[in-house]
């Protein structure tokens, strides 16, 4: 069973810096390309940033290009996302899912930007 | 504001039919695949629909998508109260060379 497994969020102040993570279990790590998407607070889905399996292709929303940092550690079956001078508008559940389809997700870590 | 974009809701009766549409441009559903997701409440969303009209396992035949040019479709039939949900699009964009969630159309069923 696949199981994904978000953590690292919290409250940062604006300008700040945060890390999240996202432990994957269940099906072959490496093989797969991983997708990180969030919502914000009542609004919809928007999709933020994805890598290759071997990390050889990143992509990213142009709402976070040149501040947001995704990468992967196949020995330790865990994404990332680092996250550098956040914004209020930043605020939202992080969800990590397999593939470029999405076709797992996790259940998401909230992270707050605000003084 | 997101270039897919989808009517902000959507509504049956327990039985009927519903479809929901899904709007692009010729960059995103006019030369990639569509997926679509179902959020229900509370919950993180889970992929319904995969490469325009696929089924993954364990998703009712109720279920069912299809494509035609820049736009595509959802459709739920026999509408069932456990479907009321926030449903999204998702596709590929050439021009953005990133994913894009369509708008989200929310399900009541009334």
């Amino acid at each position: 069973e696949v199981q994904l497994l978000e953590s690292g969020g919290g409250l940062v102040q604006p300008g700040g810096s945060l890390r999240l993570s996202c432990a994957a279990s269940g099906f072959t790590f490496s093989t797969f390309a991983m997708t990180w998407v969030r919502q914000a607070p009542g609004k919809g889905l928007e999709w933020v940033s994805a890598i290759s399996g071997s990390s050889d292709s990143t992509s990213y929303a142009d709402s976070v290009k040149g501040r947001f940092t995704i990468s992967r550690d196949n020995s330790k079956n865990t994404l990332y996302l680092r996250m550098n001078s956040l914004r209020a508008e930043d605020t939202a559940v992080y969800y990590c899912a397999k593939d470029w389809a999405c076709d797992n997700w996790g259940q998401g870590t909230l992270v707050t930007v605000s003084s | 504001q997101s270039v897919v974009t989808q009517p902000p809701s959507a509504s049956g009766t327990p039985g009927q039919r519903v479809t929901i549409s899904c709007s692009g441009s010729s960059s995103n559903i006019g030369s990639n695949t569509v997926n679509w997701y179902q959020q229900l409440p509370g919950t993180a969303p889970k992929l319904l629909i995969y490469s325009n009209n696929q089924r993954p396992s364990g998703v009712p035949d109720r279920f069912s998508g299809s494509k035609s040019g820049t736009s595509a479709s959802l459709a739920i039939s026999g509408l069932q109260s456990e479907d009321e949900a926030d449903y999204y699009c998702a596709v590929w964009d050439d021009s953005l060379n990133g994913g894009v969630f369509g708008t989200g159309t929310k399900v009541t069923v009334l």
